[in-house]
């Protein structure tokens, strides 16, 4: 099952604006990742952000995270065509049974017009 | 290339016959893991090793579905008397857990396996 929901579904822009992407999840984690995919393809890791972290960054990504209200936004400065691809969010748990054990959610698939 | 491979990356078969994917991880990794994902939707988890032990299977892994990873190396992921909805992309990823149960926690995903059951 699918652990969290991402909005929006679908997101088209121009080069050179910002995407941003949000996801919700249900349960307590330990950290959330972002990949990336291609059509077609594999998905590529992005960025990960812990629990106790509120923003990070890499290069032109800012991830935010809020535990309280359960949810975490990518966003994406200055888009390039090349960054057209589908944007997942996975939740890892809290220690347990399932450490490590990845949860995506449904994607965002970004469209960047040159 | 040192990063996680699939084969074979495309599979077109009829319904009732078997399958079998493999997975290379990348060398130094003992975790692997299973997704299968389906047009529009995230990787959904099937299957996942520590070394050469399963350490959980998910619901979605029904009695036709199989995973080994003999010696801790290369996986292999069997799907019997297929049907329809078995049509996917299979996905496989690798981590590493260090000993003292830090790990890097992002997954290295192969390039998939396509399958499409007629």
């Amino acid at each position: 099952s699918q652990q969290g929901e991402e909005d929006p579904q679908a997101l088209s822009i121009q080069e050179g604006e910002n995407a941003t992407m949000n996801c919700s999840y249900k349960t307590s984690i330990n950290n959330l990742q972002w990949y990336r995919q291609n059509s077609g393809r594999g998905l590529v890791h992005l960025i990960l952000i812990r629990s106790n972290e509120r923003e990070k960054h890499s290069g032109r990504l800012r991830v935010t995270l809020d535990t309280s209200k359960k949810s975490s936004s990518l966003l994406i400065t200055a888009s390039r065509a090349a960054d057209t691809a589908s944007y997942f969010c996975a939740t890892d748990p809290i220690r347990g049974t399932s450490y490590g054990k990845l949860t995506f959610g449904q994607g965002t698939i970004l469209t960047v017009h040159p | 290339d040192t990063g996680v491979s699939q084969d074979p990356r495309h599979k077109i078969t009829k319904r009732g016959q078997n399958v079998t994917f493999r997975c290379d991880p990348i060398s130094e990794h003992n975790r692997l893991y299973w997704y299968r994902q389906t047009l529009g939707q995230g990787p959904e988890f099937l299957t996942y090793f520590q070394n050469e032990a399963q350490l959980e299977k998910s619901r979605l892994l029904s009695d036709r579905f199989s995973a080994e990873r003999p010696k801790g190396s290369f996986s292999t992921l069997e799907i019997q008397r297929t049907e329809q909805g078995d049509s996917a992309m299979y996905l496989c990823a690798s981590s590493l857990r260090s000993e003292q149960g830090a790990r890097t926690g992002e997954l290295f995903f192969g390039e998939g396996s396509r399958l499409t059951v007629l």
